[in-house]
């Protein structure tokens, strides 16, 4: 079965420019959730979506960050502007509904560089 | 809030013998799940091992245990015979929903 799939795997962009990271969750998953890990804050939860609404979005860290989940088996993370602060790994995972205590499933992450 | 405290940035293990990594949680509700996932150089996050708090006895998964105290609050993973391959950093996570994330431990094993 393929995994939570992320796109792209690298991004090297300049400031100001901007940036979208794709996420295909497991089918069948309901919640997906975006974490951002860097060294300095560790993994942070970005937001989490329930059957595509956002439920939480209070990590997402300001108004250049945008997340949406137009159906079921894709999300997107947009940064405009991008900024070199916001260069990360950024995680998206899913899990089977939003009250399920099992494993979160990880994609391999997205790397941004952010010059 | 819920919180995950793990106070030892660095561990370092002889290879065979078996390492605690330390892990204290605080959280007010009465139901929720403790996770520990392993992060390799490599960075994808592998899941090894998941206790619930009704759990009644201690998670194992092979080499991998969860010591589970819970008035204590705690939910140290127990790696035994330790190997090369369990360099890396391992987190601790609370969840009832969503994923709370500890600031992790790195793990170096010595041949």
């Amino acid at each position: 079965d393929a995994g939570v799939i992320q796109s792209p795997r690298h991004e090297v962009t300049e400031m100001g420019q901007e940036v979208t990271l794709r996420c295909k969750p497991i089918s069948g998953h309901n919640s997906l959730f975006w974490y951002r890990q860097t060294m300095m804050r560790g993994l942070e939860l970005l937001i989490y979506f329930n059957n595509n609404v956002p439920i939480d979005d209070s990590g997402m860290p300001e108004d250049r960050f945008s997340a949406k989940m137009p159906n079921a088996s894709f999300s997107t993370l947009k940064i405009q502007p991008s900024e070199p602060r916001d260069s990360a790994v950024y995680f998206c995972a899913s899990i089977p509904g939003q009250g399920a205590f099992g494993e979160l499933f990880f994609g391999e992450g997205s790397r941004l560089t952010v010059l | 809030a819920q919180k995950i405290t793990q106070t030892q940035p660095g561990m370092f293990v002889q290879e065979k013998e078996a390492v605690t990594l330390d892990c204290t949680y605080d959280t007010s509700d009465q139901s929720y799940g403790l996770f520990w996932y392993k992060q390799p150089s490599s960075g994808e996050m592998i899941f090894l091992i998941y206790q619930g708090s009704y759990d009644e006895q201690n998670a194992t998964e092979g080499r991998y245990s969860l010591n589970f105290q819970k008035a204590r609050k705690s939910a140290n993973l127990v790696i035994s015979a330790s190997q090369l391959g369990d360099s890396a950093m391992y987190f601790c996570a609370l969840r009832n929903t969503p994923l709370v994330f500890g600031k992790g431990t790195r793990l170096s094993v010595i041949a």
